[in-house]
């Protein structure tokens, strides 16, 4: 079956400190794979996305992922977290098969301590 | 990157009534757009996928004479909740796409439906 398992349901990282959210997916397809951050009662937005090509994908903010095949995985990393960091994180596995669907992992909160 | 608007952000309605949700692409043709559910401290869950001029493909679980979904330009697409209930209650979220491929869906505001 496909799922995406975000396993940290809520982190708590001091301001400045590095960052790295968990994302493992099962996916039958080459899979492309997205982080999504949503503020509370607003929509997504999109941090990055991988499709192809280099494994290690720049994304907005200071984000950056690391799509690893091997081990199914698709981790989120911040060197240096902020206070407006603090949201929820979503990460999501789609496909050109599927017609551009997504799903969704659970997701995980972020909150940034002073 | 291009804009996806929902209308309204949030609506709140008595039971029984029915509601209609707007998603518009405003600076690009979406040939198909997709709806979202998503519950309080949730993750989305998809509802339903639309492509222009088609009838919506739901996904299992769904019930679609409730949740009606009309594509009918490449610009809009609208979700009908029908004799909403309070379980009904929830926040949807639209997304669209031009194309196939390599091509991202850019998601809407989201609207917080309450039904009381």
């Amino acid at each position: 079956a496909q799922s995406v398992t975000q396993p940290d349901i809520h982190i708590t990282v001091s301001e400045g400190a590095s960052l790295e959210l968990r994302c493992n997916y099962s996916y039958g397809a080459t899979p492309y794979l997205f982080w999504y951050v949503q503020s509370p009662g607003q929509g997504l937005q999109l941090l990055l996305k991988y499709f192809s090509g280099d494994t290690l994908v720049q994304g907005i903010k200071g984000f950056e992922a690391e799509f690893k095949r091997s081990q199914s995985s698709f981790n989120l990393r911040k060197p240096s977290v902020h206070w407006s960091d603090a949201a929820e994180y979503f990460c999501a596995v789609g496909s050109y098969n599927q017609g551009g669907k997504l799903i969704f992992g659970q997701g995980t909160e972020l909150s940034v301590k002073p | 990157g291009a804009v996806v608007s929902q209308h309204p952000s949030w609506v709140i309605c008595k039971s029984g009534t029915s509601v209609k949700i707007e998603c518009r692409s405003l600076d690009f043709q979406a040939t198909t757009m997709f709806w979202y559910r998503q519950f309080p401290k949730q993750s989305l869950m998809l509802m339903a996928t639309s492509n222009e001029g088609s009838k919506a493909t739901y996904e299992q679980g769904v019930e679609k004479d409730k949740f009606l979904i009309n594509h009918a330009s490449l610009t809009l697409s609208t979700l009908t909740v029908t004799s909403a209930h309070p379980e009904d209650s929830s926040f949807y979220i639209c997304s669209a796409r031009s194309g196939t491929g390599n091509t991202e869906a850019f998601f809407g505001q989201g609207t917080r439906l309450t039904v009381v």
